[in-house]
């Protein structure tokens, strides 16, 4: 699985665009981006996942960089249930998931 | 069934015991993994099924943890003469096994087992 480098804690105001970094200089051409998060106390939630092209469905928003190095994850309007550490993963999409530290988002009242 | 069940919810052990941990993953995934956390901690992989079979065991800690998936289904999860250090949510998650290159929906984990081990 491609490295993948993210902030460990971001803070945004609740009804405000969420916009999450990761960085995957390493990524190989068929590795995908996989984003996850995880609600205090409950187990991982799938959310989004994408290869080349910007993706978006009723989650959230996957804009990756044409160069595959970096995407961002957007949250179009965070609300205080968006709370939550996420992981960007890179994989291949058969293997197992290489969970790193993510990045604790707090929406602010 | 909806989602992957695991059971049970929680589970209180006395150091030495053994403990069944049972993951039921979602009907027609066949791929399963097994993962734990620990209170602050990240996710620890710790194995992973393909059908019945367990291509990568990598992450099991040590030769008391043991992992068997029956008829591509259930899954359990033992851990023999229990530790403190295995005090840890164990979360189980199932997904479809798509060729490479292909589209997947990505994996849906259970709500865990959280092991205390007193």
């Amino acid at each position: 699985d491609a490295k993948t480098t993210q902030p460990p804690s971001m803070d945004c105001a609740e009804g405000r665009a969420a916009n999450l970094p990761c960085n995957h200089s390493t990524i190989s051409g068929n590795e995908y981006v996989y984003w996850y998060r995880q609600i205090h106390s409950q187990g991982p939630q799938y959310i989004i996942h994408g290869l080349k092209n910007n993706e978006t469905n009723e989650m959230a928003s996957l804009i990756i960089t044409e160069d595959r190095k970096s995407s961002t994850l957007i949250l179009p309007h965070a609300t205080l249930r968006d709370t939550a550490v996420y992981y960007c993963i890179g994989t291949f999409g058969n293997e197992k998931l290489t969970f790193g530290t993510g990045t604790r988002l707090t929406i602010i009242p | 069934g909806a989602g992957v069940s695991q059971s049970p919810s929680n589970k209180v052990t006395e150091k030495g015991k053994d403990v069944e941990l049972r993951c039921d993953p979602i009907s027609g995934h066949t791929a399963l993994y097994w993962y734990r956390q620990s209170l602050g901690q990240g996710l620890e992989f710790l194995i992973y099924f393909q059908g019945n079979s367990a291509p990568d065991k990598s992450g099991l800690p040590s030769d008391r943890f043991s992992a068997e998936r029956t008829g591509g289904s259930v899954s359990t999860l033992t851990i023999q003469r229990t530790q403190q250090e295995d005090s840890a949510v164990y979360l189980c998650a199932s997904s479809k096994l798509a060729p490479w290159g292909a589209r997947d929906y990505g994996y849906t984990f259970g709500s865990g087992t959280r092991l205390t081990v007193v």
